[in-house]
Formats: structure tokens, sequence, C-alpha cells
């Protein structure tokens, strides 16, 4: 079964505007991290945010926050005042806790920023 | 610098023949994984290891070993590549199995 899914392939925003990226995710680990991940055209993976399942406020790191709605299991992203650099494929991803360090991605979504 | 490294970071080979891909961390992490990403798929761990000698199997493991002989260094190995194993593929290492650093990626693939 899928854990993590994200249901858009793509998306569009425009310079200097916020954009969320959706996240879902199944588990029954009552402990578990999530995390975001961009992967600019050159190919890199570029670690942006952590959530913690008993963290009580939404995580924030600069631009970026996570949109934490525990009973409904989504870890949405938000990137505030979005730059032209921002343009990049997102990756949701979950760690189970008492499943070590099996780390499971979703299928990214594709952001264009447009000037 | 702290930097994870992987090499090749491109290599075209044929099926059967054996090959190997360097992943080497300097942050004395204790975590290393193993992906592959697929379009459409996102990232998929092959295998991971949580410390020297410890290794386990991810989600797609089949047609893979891994060894962890030491901290820094963590191999994967298809002794039998196959045209499905045609992908892009990225180490990682973590101190606390959360925040992962990712190598440069290398592009396998296999005719």
């Amino acid at each position: 079964a899928q854990k993590i899914t994200q249901t858009q392939p793509g998306m569009f925003v425009q310079e200097k505007e916020a954009v969320t990226l959706d996240c879902t995710y199944d588990t029954s680990d009552p402990s578990y991290g999530l995390f975001w991940y961009k992967q600019p055209s050159s190919g890199e993976m570029i670690f942006l945010i952590y959530q913690g399942s008993y963290d009580q406020q939404n995580a924030t790191e600069g631009r970026y926050s996570l949109n934490f709605q525990k009973a409904r299991k989504s870890a949405n992203l938000v990137i505030s005042a979005s730059q032209l650099g921002d343009s990049a494929m997102y990756f949701c991803a979950m760690r189970e806790d008492y499943n070590n360090n099996d780390m499971r991605f979703g299928a990214g979504t594709r952001l264009t920023v447009k000037p | 610098e702290a930097q994870v490294t992987q090499n090749p970071r491109y290599l075209i080979t044929v099926t059967g023949k054996k090959l190997t891909v360097t992943c080497s961390q300097n942050m004395n992490h204790e975590y290393m994984s193993w992906y592959r990403q697929d379009p459409g798929l996102g990232l998929r761990q092959i295998y991971y290891s949580m410390n020297v000698e410890v290794t386990d199997k991810g989600d797609v493991p089949e047609g893979y070993k891994v060894s962890r002989k030491e901290k820094r260094n963590f191999p994967l190995i298809l002794e039998s590549p196959s045209p499905n194993q045609t992908s892009l593929y990225f180490c990682a290492s973590s101190s606390d199995g959360y925040e992962q650093y990712f190598g440069p990626g290398t592009r396998l693939t296999v005719t």
C-alpha cells in the first residue's frame, strides 16, 4: 500500500506568491517523522524541513512551513514568497520510528515558479 | 567540507556484468542508505545500515547487495545487473536516521 501520496504531479505559482504542496501519509506507527526534500534540475536532494509526530507546533524553516494535520494524516509544505529558484521537484517522505530507518518517499510534485 | 560522495556518477554497462557503486561520507554518521529514483515513483529505499556490519533490506532489495565494513563506506553491489535496474541511485547518510545528507547521485544504464 502506498504510504506517502502526493496528488499534484505539477504545480505552477507566480513569483512572490505562496504555494502549498500536498502530502498525505498512511501509518499505524504512533511515532514517526515527516520530511520534505527539494530536488532542483541539477539532481541533488536538499533537505528542507522536518516534523515529528509528537511535535505540538508546525515546523518552520525560513520561507518553508509544514502544515501538519495529524488527524487527517496530512503534511503539506507551504512555500511563502516564491522565488524563481524554488522551481524544482519536491518530495514528501516519512520515517516510521518503529521501523527504524525505513524511509518512504512520495512520487513528487514538480513546482514551476513563473516570473 | 561535510559531504557524501558517490562514484561513478555515470555508468553504462551490459546485462550480467557485475558492478559496484561506491559511497563514502566524512561526517562519522551511523546511518547510511541507498535509494533508487524512477520517474513517477519517487525514491525507493534499497538497503540501509545503522552501523558497521548492520544492514537491512529496504523496499526494493532484489538484485542488490551491500556491505558496511567501515563506518564511512557503504558500497552498492549489483552482481548481475539487468535493464530494469537502470535508474538514478542515491546514497545518503544521517547521524540519527532523521535528516539525511544525500550524495550527488549515480545514473546507471544497463543495456
